[in-house]
């Protein structure tokens, strides 16, 4: 069975702090996807970024940046110099292998405070 | 603007009561899915459809129930079966396409936040 493990309850910064969201995940599938979305308090998710299984580069957009390291099964989400509109509850999530849709398994989320 | 809405943004439900939370998207996807979300948790699957008149169960599915008659609408009902519905239910689409090992994102709606009178 899929499992997406977000050990980070809740974490709080100060405007500028660099922060890293940890997520560790498992599945016995040799093909998958990685997704993190973000919650904002409004409530929907927003679609961050989704990375398949074979391209373990780093990607960078802009503040965000995100560390895919197979040998570990992470796939770590960092905001440099975070701001305050970066409060939100974010969620890193796992698809399995079905052709052309993505079932997600969702980790429980990290709630990222930033305070001015 | 392309996008999913789903209404109500709140809903309120007696003993007993099925209620229905509507989802509805603009965007041509085949796939839609509908979650659920208790505090503290991450999203579980209750249903998910990948085509018109066809869906599979998620994880979670007992006490609710669903159809997809149109494409663009995936309406889930919540029935007196379910006792503890309390929860924030989010619907969301996704695109396919032809090739295995492609999965497209889910796009979300801004979700129905459900309560128990």
């Amino acid at each position: 069975a899929q499992k997406v493990t977000q050990a980070q309850t809740e974490i709080s910064v100060v405007e500028k702090e660099d922060v890293t969201l940890d997520c560790v995940y498992e599945t016995r599938d040799t093909t998958y996807y990685l997704f993190w979305y973000k919650q904002p308090p409004s409530g929907e998710l927003v679609f961050l970024i989704r990375r398949n299984s074979f391209d373990e580069q780093n990607e960078i957009s802009g503040r965000y940046s995100w560390n895919f390291q197979k040998s570990t099964s992470s796939f770590n989400f960092t905001i440099t110099a975070s701001q305050v509109v970066d409060s939100a509850v974010y969620f890193c999530a796992l698809s399995d292998e079905t052709s052309g849709y993505s079932t997600l398994t969702f980790g429980k989320g990290t709630m990222l405070l930033v305070s001015p | 603007d392309g996008g999913i809405t789903q209404s109500p943004k709140y809903l309120f439900r007696k003993e007993g009561q099925n209620v229905t939370l509507s989802c509805e998207q603009n965007l041509n996807h085949d796939a839609m899915y509908w979650y659920r979300q208790d505090p503290g948790q991450g999203l579980r699957l209750i249903y998910y459809s990948q085509i018109v008149n066809d869906f599979q169960k998620g994880d979670i599915a007992e006490g609710y129930s669903v159809s997809r008659e149109k494409k663009e609408s995936f309406p889930l009902t919540v029935t007196s079966a379910q006792k503890n519905p309390t929860a924030f239910y989010l619907c969301a689409s996704s695109g396919t396409t032809p090739f295995a090992f492609s999965n497209q994102p889910q796009h979300f709606g801004d979700g129905t936040r459900l309560s128990i009178l």
